[in-house]
């Protein structure tokens, strides 16, 4: 079965510096899709990130990247100048396939991220 | 840009009662799910639906029943509310295929329900 560990509970940074989330997956896909979510504190589920297995650079998005370690099946997000709007709860999740082109998100249990001023 | 609407956005009943969550969506996804987010749990699956009239059981369907009647929306029925199941139900829809933003889930901003 797939699934997705997020060891971290928490994290606290200072405002302005770079934090690492860690993630690793255990999937028997050839290839596979992995996202990040931020939930803010007013519950919303928003779309950060996305990495597809056989690319081999690792996605960029505005302050957000990801470092893809295939061999250690491992997808980091990387948040470089944290600001205190980045404070809220960071899923990983990786898309299993259900059939064909379908497919549904295994998430982590979160990863709590405070960013001090 | 689309959106996804739940309502409606706390549901409060009694234990053993039947509870109705709906969702709909404007981006003319494809596919709809319900999950359901326990505190430190994270997300699980309960249904989804890959096109109108279609329903597929996730891993915690037992207790809930769903229906998609139009492919812009997707309801949730608890069909015998107990108190440990209170709990935060949010759905999402995303569109098919593997290339471009396929499968990237866009959530609506949650129904939390309350059993007293």
């Amino acid at each position: 079965a797939q699934k997705v560990t997020q060891t971290q509970t928490s994290i606290s940074v200072m405002e302005k510096t770079t934090v690492t989330m860690d993630c690793v997956y255990e999937t028997q896909d050839s290839s596979y899709f992995l996202f990040w979510y931020k939930q803010t504190a007013s519950g919303e589920i928003v779309f950060l990130i996305r990495q597809d297995s056989y690319k081999k650079e690792n996605a960029t998005v505005g302050h957000y990247s990801l470092n893809f370690q295939k061999p250690k099946s491992s997808i980091g997000l990387i948040i470089t100048a944290t600001q205190i709007e980045d404070s809220a709860v960071y899923f990983c999740a990786m898309r299993e396939v259900i059939t064909g082109n379908t497919g549904k998100l295994i998430f982590g249990l979160g990863t709590t991220l405070q960013v001090q001023p | 840009g689309g959106i996804i609407t739940q309502t409606p956005k706390f549901l409060i009943g009694q234990e053993g009662q039947k509870l109705t969550l709906k969702c709909q969506q404007n981006f003319n996804h494809d596919t709809m799910y319900w999950y359901r987010q326990d505190s430190g749990k994270g997300l699980r699956l309960i249904y989804y639906s890959i096109t109108e009239n279609d329903l597929q059981k996730g891993d915690l369907s037992e207790g809930y029943d769903a229906s998609r009647e139009k492919k812009s929306s997707f309801s949730l029925t608890v069909t015998s509310a107990q108190k440990n199941e209170m709990a935060v139900f949010l759905c999402a829809s995303s569109i098919e295929g593997t290339g471009g933003g396929g499968n990237t889930l866009y959530f609506g901003e949650g129904s939390r329900l309350i059993v007293v």
